[in-house]
């Protein structure tokens, strides 16, 4: 049972416009999300993250918005840039844990 | 060297061989993990040190042995691994302020990977 999902696997955009990446949950205990960003051949890069006291979170382009309600995180890029190009990641935690749940990821595709 | 490093980035091994994967984080973090990420499958975790003591193993198999001499390093063993143990494993390290007297934890970072491939 895959608790964090991220649905669209892919994504393009064009640069300058507005990048959305969404991220749906279900575990009603989660209280922390995160955000990671992925370039082949390097680890996963720390971008934004929210804890569940808020609804949203920004830093400079991007910025993460939470739903409780809905059990939905989404990511917003704004404007896109070609750099942005990579695997975005979804995680979840909640207190009392070590583990973050991961989700598949979102291949974002730029396009100059 | 800066943020988390992991040696090999590379590793094509034998179902009978023995090898070692190392990490080595200079954030000044207390807690260490290892992950897993299979093709088109979510990063899986793997095993967690806090303060050289672990704190979780995320029912993995005998044939991975982790090891965490201090807080700054942490090996995990390969032996008799499986074609389908071929993966990128991943290291990451974060502050564990619960276990330091704090309220929480904090970000884990993570370190570029090893990818294994068992034949």
């Amino acid at each position: 049972d895959q608790q964090v999902k991220q649905n669209s696997p892919s994504l393009s955009v064009q640069e300058g416009r507005i990048s959305i990446l969404n991220c749906d949950y279900t575990n009603s205990m989660f209280d922390y999300f995160l955000w990671y960003k992925k370039y082949p051949a390097e680890g996963p890069t720390f971008l934004i993250s929210i804890s569940s006291i808020k609804d949203k979170n920004e830093d400079g382009r991007f910025t993460v918005f939470l739903n409780k309600s809905a059990k939905h995180l989404s990511l917003h890029i704004v404007p896109s840039q070609p750099g942005d190009s990579a695997v975005y990641f979804c995680a979840a935690s909640y207190s009392g844990t070590y583990k973050y749940i991961f989700g598949t990821g979102t291949r974002l595709k730029v396009l100059a | 060297e800066t943020g988390v490093t992991q040696t090999p980035r590379h590793l094509v091994m034998g179902m009978t061989n023995k090898k070692s994967l190392k990490c080595e984080q200079h954030l000044g973090h207390n807690a260490m993990y290892w992950y897993k990420q299979s093709a088109k499958k979510p990063l899986e975790l793997m095993f967690v040190y806090s303060l050289e003591e672990r704190v979780e193993n995320n029912s993995v198999p005998s044939r991975f042995s982790p090891e965490c001499p201090n807080s700054s390093h942490l090996f995990l063993h390969l032996h008799t691994l499986q074609p389908e143990d071929s993966a990128l494993y991943l290291c990451a390290s974060s502050q564990d302020r619960a276990r330091g007297g704090g309220r929480g934890r904090e970000t884990q970072y993570f370190g570029p990977g090893t990818r294994l491939l068992v034949l």
